[in-house]
């Protein structure tokens, strides 16, 4: 079962320009986490945003959580070429030792 | 350096004949777990292990089984490879199922 859907699938953008990916869930969760993969690599985890917070950041990196809509959204400021990417959204969906990613968003920054 | 280490990185085989693919990690993780990734389905869970000798099914578990017999090491075994498993997997670990996870750099296995 697909528990995060990230929106849109696919983001071109310019260099400097911010991107924002979202990701609707279904289910109650503990915490949201957000990963990154350059193509065909494995994952690196950006940020986790637990279930009783509303907005984090982490360098360039914004991400806000909507519980009652079931959704979260990660911003990119000022985006680098470096930034191009997969980006990722997984949730455990209160499901005990399962994490759950959607299909995910592949990011273009064009220099 | 903390890591996850999976082996071999690519796997060609053909239908039928049982192959392992190891991962192991050096970060005492109790959480790992075995990911396929296929174009256009994301990430999906096959088996995750909670601790050792614990290990429950994700949401893809048809036709692999694994093993936690050591706390740092969580193979994936196919029995029986089929075409349809011809993927890209990821072993990663954590410090639970809801903490960061860490990926190992995947496997490209390919079944003829």
């Amino acid at each position: 079962s697909q528990q995060g859907e990230e929106d849109p699938q696919a983001l071109s953008i310019q260099e400097g320009e911010n991107a924002t990916m979202n990701c609707s869930y279904k289910t109650s969760i503990n915490n949201l986490q957000w990963y990154r993969q350059n193509s065909g690599r494995g994952l690196v985890h950006l940020i986790l945003i637990r279930s009783n917070e509303r907005e984090k950041h982490s360098g360039r990196l914004r991400v806000t959580l909507d519980t009652s809509k079931k959704s979260s959204s990660l911003l990119i400021t000022a985006s680098r070429a470096a930034d191009t990417a997969s980006y990722f959204c997984a949730t455990d969906g209160n499901q005990g030792g399962k994490l759950i990613f959607g299909q995910g968003t592949e990011l273009s920054v064009k220099p | 350096e903390a890591q996850v280490t999976q082996n071999p990185r690519y796997l060609i085989t053909v239908t039928g004949k049982k192959l392992t693919v190891t991962c192991s990690q050096n970060m005492n993780h109790e959480y790992m777990s075995w990911y396929r990734q296929d174009p256009g389905l994301g990430l999906r869970q096959i088996y995750y292990s909670m601790n050792v000798e614990v290990t429950d099914k994700g949401d893809v578990p048809e036709g692999y089984k694994v093993s936690r017999k050591e706390k740092r090491n969580f193979p994936l075994i196919l029995e029986s490879p089929s075409p349809n498993q011809t993927s890209l997997y990821f072993c990663a670990s954590g410090e639970g199922a809801w903490t960061e996870a860490f990926f190992g750099q995947g496997t490209r296995l390919t079944v003829v």
